[in-house]
């Protein structure tokens, strides 16, 4: 069975500050990792992804995250974050060996303060 | 404009009254899924389709059925709802290659149960 974690339930910065929401996989097999976007009343808009490649991706404004297989980690990183970016972060997982599956982590609602 | 549209999107019913949650994407997407959100547990999968006339059971299939005559229609069907599936539905879908795999969400159903 797949899973991820996201540890944080609430995340909280200051504005102009870097941010850090951790994500935590387990899956058999390759896998593909997402980060997603949550505003209110809203559905999940996609942020970035890995599939292979390159450990670290740069997605939608301004994010980044860094893939470790080792790890097993995939941690939605940005170096300066603003307001607007307060939402709730999702982390999912897909595997080549079951691709239609997609398991989501808990979500962490990040807080980014003036 | 690309996008998933779901109905309704807010639902009010009683138990065992037959319930019909439409989803329709206009990308010509193979892959198309159903989610459900509930505080604290972040999405949950209930049902995937590869393709027209291929559907397979996610996380939380119970109480739940699908369809999928059409690429761009997946229909969520709640034969006998109850006030356990009171939650926020949502439908997705993507291309279904390697080289991509990002989910494009619907704006949510939100279901009541009585």
């Amino acid at each position: 069975a797949q899973s991820v974690a996201q540890p944080e339930d609430q995340v909280n910065v200051a504005e102009g500050n870097p941010l850090t929401v951790k994500c935590t996989y387990s899956v058999s097999g390759n896998p593909y990792l997402f980060w997603y976007v949550q505003y209110p009343n809203r559905g999940l808009q996609f942020l970035l992804k890995y599939i292979t490649g390159d450990n670290l991706v740069k997605g939608s404004y301004g994010f980044e995250a860094e893939f470790n297989k080792s790890q097993t980690s995939f941690h939605l990183k940005k170096p300066s974050a603003l307001v607007s970016d307060s939402a709730l972060y999702f982390c999912a997982v897909r595997s080549n060996t079951n691709a239609g599956k997609s398991t989501f982590g808990d979500g962490t609602t990040l807080t980014v303060k003036p | 404009e690309a996008q998933v549209t779901q109905n309704p999107r807010y639902l009010i019913t009683v138990t065992g009254k037959k319930l019909t949650v439409t989803c329709s994407q206009n990308m010509n997407h193979e892959y198309m899924s159903w989610y459900r959100q509930d505080p604290g547990l972040g999405l949950r999968q209930i049902y995937y389709s590869m393709n027209v006339e291929v559907t397979d059971k996610g996380d939380v299939p119970e109480g739940y059925k699908v369809s999928r005559k059409e690429k761009r229609n997946f229909p969520l069907i709640l034969e006998s709802p109850s006030p356990n599936q009171t939650s926020l539905y949502f439908c997705a879908s993507s291309l279904f290659r390697q080289d991509t795999g990002e989910l494009f969400f619907g704006e949510g159903s939100r279901l009541t149960v009585l």
